[in-house]
Order: structure tokens, then C-alpha cells, then sequence
């Protein structure tokens, strides 16, 4: 199935440092989501964004929507060990004259943090 | 608000067999779409559920079955069970109306095929 460009695939970093993940496709999208999956459990949502270059905070994460609707990153701030994880950006289309709306995610950047 | 639930959380099947999945979706959401998440594909879709009619497909074979009630809740089946179906299954659930679909997940299914 069709799957949007995510990277890093994967990252190790210090506790205390900043990550920065993005995500690339060559559709635009109407809304960008992105998701943190712990081992074993679903994703669980962080952050959504719906307009082109919104910016949104949520705690120590930042994310934004691309002006092209074509790309959205996600900053951490300070990361600490338990932002250990899988995190996936997700895109939506809709297509409101075929009454379709079609979800793609991420191939996921997994993240580890060093204490 | 209680979240997205889905049981069992582990399955363990053999080739040949069948398994039926449930799925509770977070109250007064009416869309319900189905995963299957391996360590080498991500997430695939398989399908979505939006008023006990399958509304959205994608591109898996006819043993990946599903359904909805009335009350929302979801059943996925996959018969004649494969080893290659060993993957956590996940089921989201949205709002389904076009103008705000985020979907929020549940815990997922462990499926194991021996």
C-alpha cells in the first residue's frame, strides 16, 4: 500500500537533546497527524494539524504543516527516556465530491533515547 | 470518554483456522477502520466501516472479512489463517463525517499463526 517518506527511519539520541523527524509526499494532504506507538499497544495520537502552515505545540512537541500541503515535521524538545518509541506522521485527503477520504501514515522513525 | 477497545488482545491460531476480532469504537464515532501492522510492511489498510456499510477497501485478499453493528462495534474475520498473518491488529475509530477524521486507535490484537 502507498506509504508517505518518513525520516530518520531511526535515531539515537541523549537525553536532554532535540529531535526532528519529518515526513514527505508528493500529494497534498488536508490534514497531517502524527502518532506515538509503544511497544505492543496503538499508536496514540500526539498532535494534528489542519491548515497549511499551522504550527502546534503540545508540551514538549512541536509540529507543523507544511505551506506546499505536501510535508509536516515534529520536533521534541529535551527528550527524555520515555519518549522512547515509534513515531508515525499519517496524511488525509478528502474527496468530498467522490465522498472518499483516504488516510496514508508514515513508515515510522523509531526512537531511542540514551539516559 | 472511554477510548477505542478491541479484544482479545493476544490470539494464538493455526494455518486453516479462523479468527473473528472485535472492535469498540469511542462513543458517537461512526467510522471504524481496520490495520494490520508488521515489523516489514507498517501499517496497511484494510478496510473502513461507516454506518454497517463497508466504506473504504484496500488491498488485501477475500479472507479479510469484516462488519459493523448497529451500535458501531466492529468485527474483523480472517479465514483459512496464514503465517504470514502473524501481525498486531489495529482498529481506529473517527467520527466519520468528513470534516474532522482523526481516527484514535485501540490497544491492538496480537494474532500469532502457528
Amino acid at each position: 500500500g502507498q506509504q508517505l517518506n518518513q525520516s530518520p527511519q531511526s535515531m539515537f539520541i541523549q537525553e536532554g537533546e532535540d529531535v526532528s523527524m519529518n515526513c514527505t509526499s508528493s500529494s497534498i494532504f488536508n490534514t497531517w497527524l502524527w502518532y506515538k506507538q509503544d511497544p505492543g499497544e496503538g499508536p496514540v495520537l500526539l498532535i494534528a494539524l489542519y491548515k497549511a502552515g499551522e504550527l502546534t505545540s503540545n508540551g514538549r512537541l512541536t509540529a507543523q504543516f507544511g505551506i506546499t500541503r505536501k510535508d509536516s515535521f515534529l520536533n521534541i524538545s529535551a527528550s527524555i527516556p520515555s519518549d522512547v518509541g515509534i513515531y508515525f506522521c499519517a496524511g488525509i485527503t478528502y474527496g468530498r465530491y467522490s465522498g472518499t477520504y483516504k488516510y496514508i501514515f508514515g513508515t515510522g522513525t523509531r526512537l531511542k533515547v540514551l539516559a | 470518554k472511554a477510548g477505542v477497545t478491541q479484544t482479545p488482545r493476544y490470539l494464538i491460531k493455526t494455518r486453516g483456522q479462523q479468527v473473528t476480532l472485535s472492535c469498540s469504537p469511542i462513543s458517537g464515532h461512526r467510522s471504524v477502520s481496520w490495520y494490520q501492522q508488521t515489523p516489514g510492511q507498517g501499517l496497511q489498510f484494510l478496510f473502513e466501516y461507516f454506518s454497517e456499510t463497508q466504506r473504504n477497501k484496500g488491498n488485501f485478499p477475500g479472507r479479510f472479512s469484516g462488519r459493523q453493528f448497529s451500535n458501531s462495534r466492529s468485527e474483523m474475520n480472517v479465514s483459512t489463517l496464514e503465517l504470514g498473518d502473524s501481525a498486531l491488529y489495529l482498529c481506529a475509530s473517527s467520527f466519520g463525517n468528513y470534516i474532522e477524521e482523526t481516527q484514535y486507535f485501540g490497544p491492538g490484537t496480537r494474532l500469532l499463526v502457528l
